[in-house]
């Protein structure tokens, strides 16, 4: 049974730039939720993703927008890249329609905004 | 929204001993409390949770305790050996509903000597 994927693993940009980052969630998984993590701090909640819309968002600015298809796989994008965007992207999903609460975590996506 | 504290930021004990990681949170109507440990380079992995309407919770050397009226919960492994050492995160989901968002702690660094 496949765990949560991510892609890329890593990733460098330059400030201005957009990215896009990528997850499939867990087998039998509806729900994915992205999160942002800082070098040394716990994760932070960007948003939710369920049944194809946004359902959460934490304080993310719209330069962070996502989307989620059919086969619940997700994206994260980032515009107008900044410094302080470099950081470990995390994805983990869920079975909400299943009313399973657990998050399991993807190994994330490093991003390095230079 | 939820606000979650954990103490001690860095914990390091003989193997074999026990360690013991607090944390307290804010929002009464949280009801989830899992918590993850993520080695390096990789994503948090989930290794135990817990439900409001459960006080207590075991699995082999890991257990967790919670007290609701005094809002915190805390995370005990026994025996501990050098493989636990990790960065362990506590987190809290606030309100009833399965899409409700994890609000994480800062997180714990444990080393295990030898």
């Amino acid at each position: 049974d496949a765990g949560v994927t991510q892609s890329p693993t890593h990733l460098i940009k330059t400030r201005g730039q957009q990215v896009t980052l990528r997850c499939s969630p867990k087998s039998g998984h509806d729900t994915v939720s992205w999160y942002q993590q800082a070098l040394g701090q716990g994760p932070q909640f960007i948003f939710q993703y369920y049944e194809e819309e946004e359902r959460q968002r934490g304080n993310f600015p719209d330069r962070f927008s996502g989307h989620q298809f059919p086969n619940y796989s997700s994206e994260l994008n980032v515009n107008a890249l900044l410094l302080g965007d470099s950081a470990l992207y995390l994805c983990a999903s869920s079975w909400v329609r299943g009313a399973r609460e657990t998050q399991y975590f993807g190994p994330g996506t490093r991003l390095l905004v230079l | 929204g939820e606000n979650v504290e954990q103490h001690p930021s860095t914990l390091s004990v003989q193997e074999g001993d026990s360690a013991v990681i607090k944390c307290t949170y804010s929002d009464s109507a949280s009801n989830y409390f899992p918590w993850y440990k993520q080695e390096l380079g990789k994503g948090p992995q989930l290794i135990i949770d817990i439900r409001s309407n459960v006080g207590e919770k075991k699995d082999q050397r890991i257990a967790v305790t919670l007290n609701k009226t005094a809002k915190h919960f805390s995370l005990h492994i026994t025996e501990t050996q050098p493989e636990d050492s990790a960065v362990y995160f506590c987190a809290a989901r606030a309100g009833g509903s399965t899409l409700g968002r994890l609000y994480f702690g800062r997180g714990t660094q444990l080393t295990v000597w030898p």
